[in-house]
């Protein structure tokens, strides 16, 4: 069974900190992998998204990197702010048994910067 | 444009009743998906569709069933509601495989 880890489940850190998230996935063979952000009691909106033949995506003051042989992605988030408090999902495209591609997703990870 | 919209947004079950959750977008989408969300968990697929008239099973399927007649419209059925489906639904889009996911704001179930 495919499965998707999130490290660490949650994290605490004082506002300008530089962050990083991990996700790993047991298949390496993965069509692409995205990253959400969740707020409390709200929908996913979409963060960035690599490709597989992808290394690396950057919107602003995210980075995500896609390492397929190591079966790792992670989430760079820079000069961290309050208002990056959320939790953050990864889901990696895994082949099915009937041919196509589904996500997975991990657990997330809860992140709260205070000011 | 609206994006995924889903309704109701909340709605209380009893055990054994039936209900269908509703979900469109209007992006011209191909692909749609559902999901449901249990508390501290990830989420879980529960059936995806490729195109009007294509669906298949996600990881965790029963007790639901899914139809899309449409390209806009991908609902939901509950049949025989049981305590163990209570959790936050999501229904999300992306254009091809792969391709950026777009969520509705989600459905919260209770079943009593």
């Amino acid at each position: 069974k495919q499965e998707v880890t999130q490290i660490p489940a949650a994290l605490s850190v004082p506002e300008g900190e530089n962050l990083v998230l991990n996700c790993s996935f047991t298949d390496s063979a993965i069509y692409n992998l995205q990253w959400f952000r969740q707020d409390p009691g709200k929908g996913l909106t979409s963060l960035l998204l690599i490709q597989s033949s992808q290394r690396e995506q950057t919107s602003g003051r995210l980075n995500a990197s896609l390492d397929k042989s190591s079966g790792r992605s992670t989430l760079y988030i820079a000069a961290s702010q309050p208002g990056d408090s959320a939790t953050y999902l990864c889901a990696a495209y895994i082949h099915a048994s009937g041919g196509s591609y589904i996500p997975t997703f991990g657990r997330g990870t809860s992140l709260i910067v205070h000011p | 444009n609206a994006g995924v919209t889903q309704t109701p947004k909340f709605r209380i079950l009893k055990i054994g009743q039936s209900m269908t959750l509703q979900c469109a977008q209007d992006m011209n989408h191909n692909y749609m998906y559902w999901y449901r969300q249990d508390p501290g968990m990830g989420l879980k697929l529960i059936y995806y569709s490729v195109g009007a008239g294509i669906t298949d099973k996600g990881e965790v399927p029963n007790g639901y069933n899914v139809s899309r007649s449409t390209t806009e419209d991908f609902p939901l059925r509950l049949e025989l509601a049981a305590p163990s489906q209570t959790s936050v639904y999501f229904c999300a889009s992306s254009y091809n495989l792969g391709s950026e996911q777009y969520f509705g704001p989600g459905t919260r179930l209770t079943v009593t």
